[in-house]
């Protein structure tokens, strides 16, 4: 597509439940992440991809969170018994590639609250 | 020690004046450095990025790289108030990573 696309925009969960957030990628874009940005804060870096591997896993904060790509295409993060330090703006960027001066398109985000 | 570390904000600039923003970072052996602009309830853009030292201008903003002091600053000239938004420095700090600073928002005055 033409940008990086995020579903849902915005998800309001109950404690304890389970929630999934898409990322549609940049056609071609071999490289993909995920940050989370809490309210009035920066970006926290949480996963990257190259392909459908996962080489950076360290963002994640806990066993909580998972995600997966596949087709090289398509990303999933999912939040697993979500709390209400969960609640943020996930963010999802793409790049052509991983090269060092590639930049990073990111996608509007979807904003989780955790009530 | 955070990676990336920007002056803290807010800061408030006249319409006309120039807005001046600071970000250091720890990793001595970065080498890409941006500057992403976010808008209230928007996602980040990027407006600026610089590889070499020295001055790097575009319109009116003007990006400085010192890597001896690790030092990368963001100059807006003849700020609009249009401009007024967090700004966020970025530092590639592996191959593929890029670390952020926790942003300066900036509000310009009419």
């Amino acid at each position: 597509g033409a940008g990086v696309s995020q579903s849902p925009s915005n998800k309001v969960t109950e404690k304890g439940k389970d929630v999934e957030l898409r990322c549609d990628p940049i056609s071609g874009h071999t490289a993909l992440y995920w940050y989370r940005q809490r309210l009035g804060q920066g970006l926290e870096f949480l996963i990257y991809f190259q392909g459908n591997s996962a080489p950076d896993k360290s963002g994640l904060p806990s066993d909580r969170f998972s995600a997966e790509r596949t087709g090289e295409s398509v990303s999933t993060l999912t939040i697993q018994r979500t709390q209400q330090e969960d609640s943020a703006v996930y963010l999802c960027a793409s790049s052509r590639d991983n090269s060092g001066a590639n930049v990073l398109t990111f996608g509007a985000g979807s904003r989780l609250t955790v009530l | 020690q955070k990676e990336v570390e920007q002056n803290s904000g807010p800061l408030s600039v006249p319409e006309g004046a120039i807005a001046s923003l600071n970000c250091t970072y720890s990793d001595r052996g970065s080498q890409s450095f941006f500057w992403y602009r976010q808008y209230s309830g928007k996602s980040p853009e990027l407006i600026m990025s610089i590889y070499s030292n020295g001055d790097k201008e575009d319109g009116r903003f003007t990006a400085q790289l010192n890597k001896a002091s690790q030092y990368v600053s963001l100059l807006i000239r003849d700020s609009q108030p249009s401009d007024s938004a967090t700004y966020l420095c970025a530092v590639r700090v592996y191959d593929y990573k890029l670390s952020f600073g926790a942003g300066t928002t900036v509000t310009v005055r009419a």
